[in-house]
């Protein structure tokens, strides 16, 4: 059964670090994963797809990579800002059985002014 | 307006209550989900449907179903509520298959069951 981890649950940064988040899954065996963004009272939007296939994906100050044979994605946001602060979820869609993405349990950033 | 419509955003109900959560979407999109969002769980997939008449269960259905009324309407019902479904519930919607074209997540309603 594919488990999928974010640590840390929460991290405070100041303003114009560079950070990283971390995602970490059980089976390998995936199809691709997803990081998302939550922001308090609204929905999730989703930031950047990697497909299995894949190593990375960049958009804008946001770069995520996949290491599928050690079961890790990680999220790279570069100088950071206060309107980061959100929490960003990880999920995993393996590739076998009915349809279905796995998530994380999110990690909460606040990026300090 | 949103392309992802959630009512009602708030709800507190009492043990035993029937009640209904509605979505509704303007993406024109064919598939729609019913996610539920507990602390420490991260989101869980409740029903979703390709179409009208494709519904299919999630990893959590039991004490909930659900009515795709239309292309546009997704409604989760639980039947008899009960404490352990407190938690904050978010209807998504993609045009297919949503590894390829991402999800449409509406704001999310927070139903608290007493």
């Amino acid at each position: 059964k594919q488990e999928v981890t974010q640590i840390p649950a929460a991290l405070s940064v100041p303003e114009g670090e560079n950070l990283v988040l971390n995602c970490s899954f059980t089976d390998s065996a995936i199809y691709n994963l997803q990081w998302f963004r939550q922001d308090p009272g609204k929905g999730l939007t989703s930031l950047l797809l990697i497909q299995s296939s894949q190593r990375e994906q960049t958009s804008g100050r946001l770069n995520a990579s996949l290491d599928k044979s050690s079961g890790r994605s990680t999220l790279y946001i570069a100088a950071s800002q206060p309107g980061d602060s959100a929490t960003y979820l990880c999920a995993v869609r393996g590739t076998s059985g009915t349809y279905k993405y796995i998530f994380g349990t999110g990690t909460r950033l606040k990026v300090l002014a | 307006d949103a392309d992802v419509t959630q009512t009602p955003r708030n709800r507190i109900t009492k043990t035993g209550k029937r009640i209904m959560l509605e979505c509704s979407q303007t993406k024109g999109h064919d598939r729609m989900y019913w996610y539920r969002q507990d602390p420490g769980l991260g989101l869980r997939l409740i029903y979703y449907s390709f179409d009208v008449k494709d519904i299919n269960k999630g990893e959590i259905s039991d004490g909930y179903s659900v009515s795709r009324q239309a292309q546009a309407k997704f409604s989760l019902s639980l039947e008899s509520a009960i404490p352990n479904q407190t938690a904050l519930y978010f209807c998504a919607t993609s045009p297919g298959e949503a590894s390829i074209y991402g999800y449409t997540f509406g704001s999310g309603t927070r139903l608290t069951v007493v």
